[in-house]
C-alpha cells in the first residue's frame, strides 16, 4: 500500500534518461538538507544530503543542487533505472532534533 | 546490523483502546525520533530523545507518551486511539554530532476505527 498521499505531484521518466526532481524549502536560515526516497510500504531511505555552503554534491547516480538565492533544492538521477520508481521527498533542518520534509513527488520510470 | 527495528507492522484499534508502538536501533545512536505520516503531508514529529534519559515534544504531541527505555530502545504510546491518530508511524535515529536523519524503521500502519 502506499504510504504518502494519493495526488502527488508524479514525474513519468523514460528508463535511461535523467530525472530531475524539485523541492522549495522555507527557511532561507536552514543549513542542511535531505533527500529521501521511499518505496510503497517501506521507511524514507537517505539518498543525498548538502550544506548550505555548498552549491553542488554529487553522489553515486545523483546529483543534489542548492540554490540558495531562491531557496530550491533539486534532485538528479542519472540514468533511471526501473528500481529508482518511488516518492522522493527532501527535508530542511530547523535545528539540531528538527526537520521540516516535503510531502514529495512520485517518481514514474517507463520501460 | 538490523538498523532501526519496529513493532508491530500493522495494528487496527477501536476508539478508546491502548497500544504501544515498539522501536529498537542497534546502531549506537544517542537520538531518537518518532514521526508520523498522513496523505497529503510530509513527516512530522511527534516526540524526539535527544539521549539516553531525555524526551522531548515534536510538533504533534498531544494523545501520546514516549519511553526512553535505554539507549537502543524508544517507545510511543496512545493511551486512547482516536480516528485522528490513523497514520503510518516511523521510528528514526541519528547520532546527533553529525545532525543526519538518515536512518528509518520500516513503519507501523495503525488504522484506528
Amino acid at each position: 500500500g502506499e504510504s504518502v498521499g494519493l495526488h502527488l505531484p508524479t514525474l513519468s521518466v523514460q528508463e535511461g534518461d535523467n530525472s530531475i526532481i524539485n523541492c522549495a524549502y522555507s527557511n532561507s536560515a536552514s543549513d542542511y538538507f535531505i533527500w529521501y526516497k521511499q518505496e510503497s510500504g517501506k521507511g524514507p531511505q537517505f539518498i543525498i544530503d548538502i550544506r548550505s555552503n555548498m552549491d553542488k554534491r554529487q553522489g553515486q547516480r545523483v546529483t543534489v543542487l542548492l540554490n540558495k538565492t531562491v531557496k530550491h533544492l533539486s534532485l538528479q538521477i542519472a540514468a533511471t533505472q526501473p528500481g529508482d520508481s518511488a516518492v522522493y521527498f527532501c527535508a530542511e533542518n530547523k535545528g539540531t532534533y528538527k526537520y521540516i520534509f516535503g510531502t514529495g513527488t512520485r517518481l514514474k520510470v517507463l520501460a | 546490523n538490523a538498523g532501526v527495528t519496529q513493532t508491530p507492522k500493522f495494528q487496527v484499534l477501536k476508539t478508546g483502546q491502548s497500544m504501544t508502538l515498539q522501536c529498537a536501533q542497534d546502531m549506537n545512536h544517542n537520538s531518537m525520533y518518532w514521526y508520523r505520516q498522513d496523505p497529503g503531508m510530509g513527516l512530522r514529529l511527534i516526540y524526539y530523545s535527544a539521549s539516553e534519559g531525555t524526551t522531548d515534544k515534536g510538533e504533534v504531541p498531544n494523545g501520546y507518551n514516549v519511553s526512553r527505555l535505554n539507549k537502543r530502545e524508544f517507545s510511543l504510546r496512545l493511551e486512547s486511539a482516536a480516528p485522528s491518530q490513523t497514520s503510518v508511524y516511523f521510528c528514526a535515529s541519528s547520532e546527533v554530532n553529525s545532525g543526519t536523519l538518515g536512518d528509518f524503521g520500516p513503519g507501523t500502519r495503525l488504522t484506528v476505527l
